[in-house]
């Protein structure tokens, strides 16, 4: 079974600082690895991939295979990116589709 | 429309009660997933919907759960004799027909249920 674990419910940071996500994820195979975000009074969407290897607004996420990890991280952090932030998960064996998510963390930076 | 929309936005329903949910994919997105995110929770897969069969629904949590999508398009997720643990956000999401690389899922703004 396919687990994400996000230690951090709530992480506060002043704007400037550095931000680092946790995400921690269990599965026998390569999956693909997501982070989504939710600012407030909107809906759910994608923030970046994995595979892509982006930088989406200043954030940036490496796949850590010894680690099973996918930390999301910026050098600074900003008051717009005050947000929930959830990490995914998904197979990539026959049938995978849905996306498993951790419980999220709920960014707060301090003006 | 541009997004997903779900209707409705809210439901407030007694406990007993059937509800219907609503969930309008976007044009030409071929798949549909319902998740049910529970306070506190990130969003729990339900059900996907490949066109109008339902590929897999091992999310559902039992047998009051049920989803429809008859013409490959609007799905109803509907609830029979709700109870107070069905309260949560009800999310749907749409992609891009089912493919060996991953299809962007685009979000609904969910339907919260609260069952009194």
């Amino acid at each position: 079974a396919q687990r994400v674990t996000q230690p951090e419910k709530l992480l506060s940071v002043f704007k400037g600082a550095p931000v680092e996500l946790k995400c921690n994820y269990s599965y026998s195979g390569s999956p693909e690895l997501f982070w989504y975000v939710q600012y407030s009074r909107q809906r759910l969407q994608l923030l970046l991939r994995h595979i892509s290897r982006e930088s989406i607004k200043g954030f940036t996420a490496d796949l850590n295979k010894g680690e099973t990890s996918f930390h999301l991280k910026k050098p600074f952090a900003q008051e717009e990116d005050s947000a929930m932030y959830y990490c995914a998960i998904r197979g990539t064996g026959a049938g995978s589709y849905q996306l498993t998510f951790g419980k999220g963390t709920k960014l707060s930076v301090i003006p | 429309g541009a997004g997903v929309s779900q209707t409705p936005s809210n439901k407030v329903t007694e406990k007993g009660k059937y509800v219907e949910l609503r969930c309008d994919p976007i044009s030409g997105h071929t798949a549909l997933y319902w998740y049910r995110q529970s306070l506190g929770q990130g969003p729990e897969f339900l059900i996907y919907f490949q066109g109008t069969g339902a590929a897999d629904d091992s999310g559902l949590p039992n047998d009051r759960f049920f989803a429809v999508r008859p013409e490959g398009s609007v799905s109803t997720l509907k609830i029979q004799r709700t109870e107070r643990g069905d309260s949560a956000v009800y999310l749907c999401a749409s992609s891009l027909g089912l493919s060996f690389s991953y299809n962007e899922q685009f979000f609904g703004p969910g339907t919260r249920l609260t069952v009194l």
